[in-house]
């Protein structure tokens, strides 16, 4: 079976350009959630999408959106880049949106903003 | 923001040695309590998700402990080998159903 996927793996920006980020859930799983880790911190909440509607969302400019497809795929989007959104963003996908359940997460996407 | 510490930051265990480490997290509107491996170049893996105060959970030479009451969890691997050398993290997960992620117990097996 395959593993949660994102795309694409690698991305350089620059200031003020816009950035579409993807994530395709294991084959099942009806939530995805995405993160955020720079480096030497642990992966911070952005969002949660669970059978396609917002569950949660971080502590995150409205600079970030998201959504979920009806296959449960997702899209991450932010606008107007900074400097600091350089990151790894993280996607995990789960059976439910409880939270009860363990994620699954995907290899990351290297997002480079200069 | 929640406050999840994970201590310490690092450590280095010589090969077939036990160590363990703590996650410290609010003790109030607690849901659940996840830990996660993540390898070098790899994806973080699920090891366990814990609900209930005094849970004990096992796999392999890896358990952990839940005390909700005061707020922490530890996490235990037994005769350390080479491929347990990952950083470690834990997860608190409210009744917001936000995870709030510690910055990680980073662990060195040396052979």
């Amino acid at each position: 079976d395959a593993g949660v996927t994102q795309s694409p793996t690698h991305l350089i920006k620059t200031r003020g350009q816009h950035v579409t980020l993807r994530c395709s859930p294991i084959s099942g799983h009806k939530s995805v959630s995405w993160y955020q880790q720079v480096l030497g911190q642990g992966p911070q909440f952005i969002f949660q999408y669970y059978e396609k509607e917002e569950r949660g969302r971080g502590n995150f400019p409205d600079r970030f959106s998201a959504r979920q497809f009806p296959n449960y795929s997702s899209e991450l989007n932010v606008n107007a880049l900074l400097l600091g959104d350089s990151a790894l963003y993280l996607c995990a996908s789960s059976i439910a949106g409880t939270g009860i359940y363990e994620q699954y997460f995907g290899p990351g996407t290297r997002l480079t903003v200069t | 923001i929640l406050n999840v510490e994970q201590s310490p930051q690092s450590l280095h265990v010589q090969e077939g040695d036990s160590t363990n480490f703590t996650c410290s997290f609010p003790s109030s509107n607690f849901y659940a309590l996840h830990w996660y491996r993540w390898e070098t170049a790899k994806s973080p893996e699920a090891l366990f998700v814990m609900t209930l105060n005094g849970d004990e959970k096992k796999k392999g030479r890896i358990s952990a402990t839940l005390n909700t009451k005061e707020g922490y969890s530890y996490l235990y691997i037994k005769g350390s080998q080479p491929e347990d050398s990952a950083t470690y993290l834990c997860a608190f997960l409210g009744n917001d159903y936000k995870l709030s992620f510690g910055a990680g117990t980073t662990v060195t097996v040396r052979a």
